[in-house]
């Protein structure tokens, strides 16, 4: 079982700061997701990562894949009351089979 | 309707009872999911459907049962509960199996054991 752990666990930050969470593995990974949930609802898909070295851009959020693909960093600028939430990465492995979630990272923004 | 909508989106049930939870997707996807958030525990895989075929059973206690009568319709039927089942039942569909096809998640259904 490939295992992906996410840290800060916890985080709670003003409105304004910027913050940086952690999803590793020591396993390589074909690809890896980044989904938010906010409270009473369900994951949303945000991007996705295929290539090594990758960094994607949504607005102030920005995305990097790890060179070896076994790691991945989800950076906000600027953070927003409404980035509260449930921060989760999720890995397919070379083999392409089902989604390994992490345990996430809960994020609050204060005003 | 769009999206992946899951009902009923709160249930409280006695551990006698029996219940199901329905989903629903209209997206046109081949694959179908149920998971388990309960607090502080990473998401729990329950059953995986591909083509309306069971594909996979997490070691799941036979208290929940998973029907998928065609590829657009997912159920669990729930009875003899324990309090401990108490969590968000979420339901999920994507394109394909695979996972870089990524998932598409209902809001989920809140369920306390009583």
């Amino acid at each position: 079982t490939q295992l992906l752990e996410q840290s800060p666990q916890f985080l709670s930050i003003q409105e304004g700061e910027n913050l940086t969470v952690y999803c590793n593995s020591s396993s390589v990974f074909s690809s890896l997701q980044w989904y938010r949930q906010e409270p009473g609802e369900g994951p949303v898909l945000l991007v996705t990562v295929v290539t090594g070295g990758e960094v994607k851009k949504l607005k102030r959020l920005t995305f990097q894949f790890g060179d070896a693909r076994k790691d991945s960093s989800l950076h906000i600028t600027a953070a927003q009351t409404g980035d509260t939430g449930l921060y989760l990465c999720a890995g397919v492995d070379n083999a392409g089979n089902m989604l390994t979630f992490g345990g996430g990272t809960r994020l609050m923004v204060k005003p | 309707e769009t999206g992946v909508t899951q009902t009923p989106r709160h249930l409280v049930m006695g551990m006698t009872n029996k219940k199901s939870l329905k989903c629903e997707q209209h997206l046109g996807h081949n694959a179908m999911y149920w998971y388990k958030q309960s607090a502080k525990k990473p998401l729990e895989l329950m059953f995986v459907y591909s083509l309306e075929e069971r594909v996979e059973n997490n070691s799941v206690p036979s208290r929940f049962s998973p029907e998928c009568p065609n590829s657009s319709h997912l159920f669990l039927h729930l009875h003899t509960l324990q309090p401990e089942d108490s969590a968000l039942y979420l339901c999920a569909s994507s394109q394909g199996i695979q996972g870089n096809y990524g998932y598409t998640f209902g809001s989920g259904t809140r369920l306390t054991v009583v």
